[in-house]
């Protein structure tokens, strides 16, 4: 199967409280990364990027952390909104030019 | 809007027919790529074109295939419909490749009968 995979297949958070996704990836030569967000019946919305020359890159309420050494991203999201409740997939470019998805992570956002 | 657009939305269609899936990707980009996804599942990635050359291939069945023209758009063919293609179908667009983010069109939801 593919190299990218999720620990946990559901989150379910309280509004305003912070919130981690998890994601492992077996592929070492993997050297650039993507956390997408899906809602139901659209497509994946890109949220942030990340190479491998990095372990840390912050965006609007969100940072993804890199851990090379036990191949694993997290993408932490501060102050989780109802908005936020959607799939969220990583996703792995092992230097070639197609790009492998996980299996995804639900995020429910509860008031 | 991601500026990628897919048409159809719907398709419903029987079992042993063929059917086009239609891709415009984002203005400039010249990758598209083209990704199945099945209820409750991840994104399989079927196949990636450049320019207008085939780039990448992934599971991709040989039931399947797909072009990019000319003008960038890119088209799927699924032939030999099985119950077991019934799946949203996206297409994505980059500007450079695999190592820029991929921009999603909102997909087209096959339903073969």
């Amino acid at each position: 199967g593919e190299s990218v995979g999720l620990h946990l297949p559901t989150l379910s958070v309280q509004e305003g409280d912070n919130s981690i996704i998890n994601c492992a990836y077996s592929n070492s030569a993997s050297d650039y990364f993507i956390w997408y967000k899906q809602e139901s019946g659209k497509g994946p919305q890109f949220i942030i990027d990340i190479r491998s020359n990095m372990d840390k890159r912050q965006g609007q309420r969100v940072t993804v952390l890199l851990n090379k050494t036990v191949k694993h991203l997290s993408l932490q999201i501060a102050a989780t909104q109802p908005g936020d409740s959607a799939v969220y997939f990583c996703a792995e470019n092992d230097n070639t030019d197609k790009l492998i998805f996980g299996t995804g992570t639900r995020l429910q956002v509860f008031p | 809007d991601s500026g990628v657009t897919q048409t159809p939305k719907h398709l419903i269609t029987a079992t042993g027919q063929r059917v086009t899936l239609r891709c415009s990707p984002r203005s400039g980009d010249l990758s598209v790529y083209w990704y199945q996804q099945s209820l409750d599942q991840g994104l399989q990635f079927l196949i990636q074109y450049y320019n207008g050359e085939e780039r990448a291939k992934g599971n991709i069945l040989e039931r399947f295939s797909a072009q990019q023209f000319p003008d960038l758009h890119s088209e799927l063919n699924l032939s030999s419909l099985e119950l077991g293609d019934s799946a949203l179908y996206f297409c994505a667009s980059s500007a450079r490749g695999g190592h820029s983010p991929l921009h999603f069109g909102n997909g087209t939801r096959l339903t073969v009968t």
